[in-house]
């Protein structure tokens, strides 16, 4: 069973640096493409990036490029997303998620549950 | 950039209706094009890919058409368990953007 286990809640204070982590399990890690997707409170999904764990290529959203990255160790099959200075409006739930392909369309097949990140002073 | 836009942005229905959702792109993406379901506080779920073709689990209820610049989803008898927030999202090119989110709201 393909698995996805993401690092608990923070909370930050603005300026702070964080890395969260998701944890694969139950397939081939270095196959599929990770991808972080962004929630602020009620609103909807954004895309924010993506890494290729085989050669840690990495794609970034314009939206996001230059304030987060993402990253994988790939002896414990797991994914980052790290910050190293948060602002307030990083809070929001993040969700790390698996691209798989079928007939050369991709898509989001398995989700991780989410970590929440809270930033205030 | 593709925009992805959908239709309505919220809708009201009873159990047992015939729910349609759109979905369109700012250009052709052929059918590349996915829906999720998200229930409140739990993560997004993937219902169908490629436009039409349902995901593994998912109810045959749920149905997706089109090609190009416009797609539907249809839940053809809206079920308890069906009333969430739908996101169709395109994947032909990157950044691979989502839409805005239709809810669908018991009557």
């Amino acid at each position: 069973e393909v698995q996805l286990l993401q690092s608990g809640a923070e909370v930050k204070k603005p300026g702070e640096s964080l890395r969260i982590s998701c944890k694969t399990s139950g397939y081939t890690f270095t196959n599929y493409w990770i991808n972080w997707v962004r929630q602020m409170p009620g609103k909807g999904l954004e895309w924010m990036g993506r890494i290729d764990p085989r050669a840690s290529s990495t794609n970034y959203s314009p939206s996001f490029r230059g304030h987060v990255t993402v990253s994988v160790d790939k002896s414990i099959t797991t994914a980052y997303l790290q910050w190293t200075s948060l602002k307030a409006s990083d809070t929001a739930m993040y969700f790390c998620v698996r691209l798989r392909s079928v007939a050369g369309v991709p898509f989001f097949d398995s989700w991780g549950l989410g970590t929440l990140v809270i930033v205030s002073s | 950039d593709i925009q992805m836009t959908q239709s309505p942005s919220s809708l009201s229905a009873s159990v047992g209706d015939r729910v349609a959702i759109t979905c369109r792109a700012s250009q052709s993406i052929n059918s590349h094009l996915n829906w999720y379901q998200q229930k409140l506080g739990k993560a997004p779920r993937l219902l169908i890919y490629a436009a039409a073709s349902l995901q593994t689990g998912v109810p045959s209820r749920f149905s997706g058409s089109g090609s190009g610049t416009d797609f539907t989803l249809i839940i053809s008898s809206l079920q308890p368990e069906d009333f969430a927030t739908y996101y169709c999202q395109q994947s032909y090119s990157v950044p691979p953007a989502f839409g805005q989110g239709t809810r669908v709201e018991i009557k």
